[in-house]
């Protein structure tokens, strides 16, 4: 069965503090990685990955995947109070679970003034 | 455009009682989602759908039901009601898995006491 785990499931920081959250991935037939940012309501979309190595970045955050490994890694510099949400990971099938979008458990991440 | 919107918002059900869960979206999108977020959790895909007649079991699909008669709806039946189905409903769609952005409504909290 096709499996997404994240680590840490909290993490408490000071604004300022650089922060990486770690996704680690079994699956079948792997066709991306994703990576959202849920605050009050519905998650909203960061970052796609499919190529081994290559960092896609946006302002203070960046990722990045290892696909021999199968992890990715999301990391966010100078944290400010509004990064405070819960971060989470997902993955979208190929082959017969084309189409398929399972998300990991979270990571609640919390930036103290 | 209304972009995802589901009905209803909130609810509350006795043990034993059936209903349906509204989703439709307007923007042509062949991809559909249910997912339910259990507090302090993250997503767990319950059913998801490629296209209009053509449905699939996620992670957590048992005491749940769905249909795509049409492109634009995508409804979720719960049949006899648990207190293990209480849980925030999200619905989400997509019209293509190369950008990995998922558009979800605004979610339904359903209560089963």
């Amino acid at each position: 069965e096709d499996k997404v785990v994240q680590s840490p499931l909290s993490l408490v920081v000071h604004e300022g503090d650089t922060v990486t959250l770690n996704c680690s991935y079994e699956v079948t037939n792997f066709r991306s990685l994703l990576w959202y940012k849920q605050e009050k309501k519905a998650p909203t979309f960061l970052f796609m990955l499919t190529s081994s190595g290559i960092e896609k970045k946006s302002g203070r955050l960046s990722s990045i995947l290892d696909k021999k490994e199968l992890f990715s890694i999301l990391n966010i510099t100078a944290t400010q109070t509004g990064d405070s949400a819960v971060y989470l990971c997902a993955h979208t099938g190929g082959g017969t679970s084309y189409g398929k979008l399972t998300f990991g458990q979270g990571t609640i991440l919390t930036v103290h003034p | 455009n209304a972009g995802v919107t589901q009905t209803p918002k909130f609810r509350i059900l006795k043990i034993g009682q059936s209903m349906t869960l509204q989703c439709t979206q307007d923007m042509n999108h062949n991809y559909m989602y249910w997912y339910r977020q259990d507090p302090g959790m993250g997503l767990k895909l319950i059913y998801y759908s490629v296209g209009a007649g053509i449905t699939d079991k996620g992670e957590v699909p048992n005491g749940y039901n769905v249909s795509r008669s049409t492109t634009e709806d995508f409804p979720l039946r719960l049949e006899l009601a648990a207190p293990s189905q209480t849980s925030v409903y999200f619905c989400a769609s997509t019209g293509t898995l190369n950008t990995g952005e998922l558009f979800f409504g605004e979610g339904s909290r359903l209560t089963v006491l």
